[in-house]
């Protein structure tokens, strides 16, 4: 009964490769997000999507592309994988976007580019 | 440019004192603040949250007080518990613009209770 739930867990791959990473929420939320914490810790959001809808698009190469083909769902693909890709990418959901509310993460897909 | 600080990266604690987690902004035009709490190898969960028109909000043993002068904020933990060890997040929504709805997140402080 996770959540939100990532897969895979751990990514490991070469430079070059491309790669998915797939998010499901189970709570009805209309609004997913995917995070990107880098080896100095931050937290940073990427993308944000309400009702299958982008909004939010931070400062992120287009080699990044989510995709959410339903409410529930909301994947993230990456081309041409680099060495500073490698970090740890959480999927989020909420209610709503822009409301006074909070976001439930999931675990975590730890990506490692060789 | 750190929007979000949280200017100690650990904090260690003895069971049943209080513990104090500390997070400075620099954006005034932040309206809601929460604090989120790591284990490792799990994502983050939500703890608590405060609007920028409350000075402080309680939750158990829990309780966030935000000080809008000085853009700081603070969440008190009391008693502090072995269980209660792990890394807090504080994180801040930008209100106008760009970062509407975004939520803007401090390196992290990892608090160690020890029993």
């Amino acid at each position: 009964d996770t959540a939100v739930s990532q897969t895979p867990k751990y990514l490991v791959t070469q430079m070059g490769n491309d790669k998915s990473i797939k998010c499901e929420q189970n709570l009805g939320h209309d609004t997913m997000y995917w995070y990107k914490q880098d080896s100095k810790k931050f937290l940073k959001i990427m993308f944000s999507y309400n009702n299958k809808e982008l909004i939010i698009n931070e400062t992120v190469p287009n080699r990044f592309s989510p995709k959410s083909p339903d409410k529930a769902h909301l994947n993230l693909h990456i081309n041409s994988l680099e060495l500073g890709d490698s970090a740890v990418y959480f999927c989020a959901s909420s209610r709503m976007p822009g409301l006074a509310d909070e976001q439930y993460f999931g675990p975590g897909t730890r990506l490692t580019v060789t | 440019d750190q929007q979000v600080k949280q200017n100690s990266p650990s904090l260690s604690v003895q069971e049943g004192r209080i513990s104090i987690l500390n997070c400075d902004y620099t954006n005034s035009m932040f309206d809601y603040f929460l604090w989120y709490k790591k284990y490792p190898a799990e994502g983050p969960t939500f703890l608590i949250s405060i609007s920028s028109i409350k000075d402080k909000n309680e939750d158990g043993r829990f309780t966030v007080f935000l000080n809008k002068s000085a853009k700081h904020l603070s969440l008190h933990i009391v008693p502090s518990q072995p269980g209660d060890s792990a890394v807090y997040f504080c994180a801040a929504r930008g209100a106008y613009g760009g970062s509407q709805g975004n939520l803007i997140f401090g390196k992290g402080t990892k608090l160690s209770v020890k029993p």
